[in-house]
C-alpha cells in the first residue's frame, strides 16, 4: 500500500507487550466507532466496533474502550504480535442511516520480536 | 464467501489517459463506497451508492472522475483525462445496510500511477 507512515505517528512496541492505539474524534453526534487495519499492500480490515450506548467492549486480544465526555477512542491490544505490525485506523459514524464514515489519520504499529 | 473484488490490482498510465477501475461488492450487500488514500490526505470518501444510486458525489474531486453502478454486483470509477496527481490507491467497500451495522468491508486497492 501507500507508504503512510512517514506522516503518522508511529508506536513502537516488544512482542508479548500490550499496545494502546489513541484516537480523538470531533463529533459529538458519532454514533457508531470502528477499529480498522491496514497492512501494508492490503485494504483495511474490521477489527472491532462499538456503539455509543457502551463504553467499553472485547474481542479476542483487543479491546476498544470508548470515552464519549472528552471524545476520545482506544484501541488496547493485548501480547502484540510481530503479525500485528500495521497502520490502525479509527472511523466513526453519526447514526445517519446510509453508513458515511469519517476516517481518523492512523498510527503505525511497529512490532518488533 | 468472496470479499470485496477489485481489478486491476496495479494501473500505470500515462497523462491524459483514460482510467476505469471497477469494483465486484459482497454478494446481498446493498451500499457501495468508493474511497482514494494518499501520504497527504489520508483515506477519503469519493463517492457512495445505495441501491446502485449515487447519494453522495461530493468528495470526487473534479468533473474529470465519474462513477457508475449499473447493478447491483459491478461498480466502476473512471478518470478522463487522468493526471499525475491522481496517483494514489484507490479502494471500494460495501455494506448491508439493513442488518444494523455500518462496518464497512474493504476491497484490496487498486495502485494507480500516472506519469
Amino acid at each position: 500500500g501507500e507508504s503512510v507512515g512517514l506522516h503518522l505517528p508511529t508506536l513502537s512496541v516488544q512482542e508479548g507487550d500490550n499496545s494502546i492505539i489513541n484516537c480523538a474524534y470531533s463529533n459529538s453526534a458519532s454514533d457508531y466507532f470502528i477499529w480498522y487495519k491496514q497492512e501494508s499492500g492490503k485494504g483495511p480490515q474490521f477489527i472491532i466496533d462499538i456503539r455509543s450506548n457502551m463504553d467499553k467492549r472485547q474481542g479476542q486480544r483487543v479491546t476498544v474502550l470508548l470515552n464519549k465526555t472528552v471524545k476520545h477512542l482506544s484501541l488496547q491490544i493485548a501480547a502484540t504480535q510481530p503479525g500485528d505490525s500495521a497502520v490502525y485506523f479509527c472511523a466513526e459514524t453519526p447514526n445517519s442511516g446510509y453508513s458515511t464514515l469519517t476516517f481518523g489519520k492512523g498510527t503505525m504499529l511497529l512490532v518488533s520480536p | 464467501d468472496a470479499g470485496v473484488i477489485q481489478s486491476p490490482r496495479h494501473e500505470v498510465t500515462e497523462m491524459g489517459q483514460e482510467v476505469t477501475l471497477r469494483c465486484k461488492p459482497i454478494s446481498g450487500h446493498n451500499s457501495l463506497f468508493w474511497y482514494r488514500q494518499t501520504m497527504m490526505r489520508g483515506l477519503e470518501l469519493l463517492i457512495y451508492f445505495n441501491n446502485n444510486v449515487p447519494i453522495d458525489d461530493s468528495g470526487m474531486p473534479e468533473d474529470r472522475f465519474s462513477a457508475k453502478m449499473p447493478n447491483a454486483s459491478f461498480s466502476t470509477l473512471k478518470i478522463q483525462p487522468s493526471e499525475p496527481r491522481d496517483s494514489a490507491v484507490y479502494f471500494c467497500a460495501s455494506i448491508r445496510t439493513s442488518i444494523g451495522t455500518d462496518t464497512q468491508y474493504f476491497g484490496p486497492g487498486t495502485r494507480l500511477t500516472v506519469l
